[in-house]
């Protein structure tokens, strides 16, 4: 079984451009996380699908980021204009709800895309 | 507001050693507390994942406790192998459901 893919792996802009990031969960996941981390410090959640809707969008960091899943499928996040602040590593997750009903959702996690900002 | 501390930030012991690593964070309301593995270019593997009512999991050569009311957690990992060098992290599923992150520990094990 296919795991959580991302695309790209690395990525390099410069300020004020545009860059989109792209998730393909493990297939049947309803759940899909987005998290970041900034060089040096902890990983951060931005935000949170289940299916297509955006069930939790607390951790996104301004208006300049804008993620979608559309189809309830892969997602994008897309960040305009990038900014020097953005530089980092953008972790994609999905999950199924436990059957149990309770919260041991086991998070699969991408490898990651790296986003450096000049 | 949950805060997750890990120390040390890194690590560097000779192979076959056992080892600690640690974990604390600010609030005890949590639902769940988990111990990921990152590898350089590459995602983040759950190793172990403790509930709140839980004071421990084992998988392995890896041991992980909970003490949810001095709000600590330790990873215990024994008879150290190169292969176990990598960036080890804890989170804590907070009461807004969130994973919410330790720095990390950067762990090398010398051969």
């Amino acid at each position: 079984e296919a795991g959580v893919t991302q695309f790209p792996s690395h990525s390099v802009i410069e300020k004020g451009q545009t860059v989109t990031l792209r998730c393909d969960p493990i297939s049947g996941h309803d759940n899909l996380y987005w998290y970041r981390r900034v060089m040096g410090k902890e990983i951060k959640f931005l935000l949170h699908f289940v299916k297509e809707s955006k069930q939790d969008e607390s951790g996104m960091p301004n208006n300049r980021f804008l993620a979608e899943r559309t189809g309830g499928t892969y997602s994008t996040l897309k960040v305009q204009p990038a900014e020097l602040e953005d530089s980092g590593v953008y972790f994609c997750a999905s999950s199924q709800p436990p059957t149990s009903g309770g919260w041991v959702d086991t998070q699969y996690f991408g490898p990651g895309t790296r986003l450096t900002v000049l | 507001k949950q805060e997750v501390t890990q120390i040390p930030a890194a690590l560097s012991v000779p192979e076959g050693e056992n080892l600690v690593l640690n974990c604390s964070f600010t609030d005890s309301a949590i639902y769940n507390l988990q111990w990921f593995r990152q590898d350089p270019g590459k995602g983040l593997t759950s190793l172990l994942l403790i509930q709140s009512s839980q004071r421990e999991q084992t998988s392995g050569r890896l041991n992980a406790s909970l003490d949810k009311s001095s709000g600590r957690s330790t990873l215990y990992i024994a008879a150290s192998q190169p292969g176990d060098s990598a960036t080890y992290l804890c989170a804590v599923r907070d009461s807004n459901y969130q994973l919410i992150w330790g720095a990390g520990t950067k762990l090398i094990i010398k051969p």
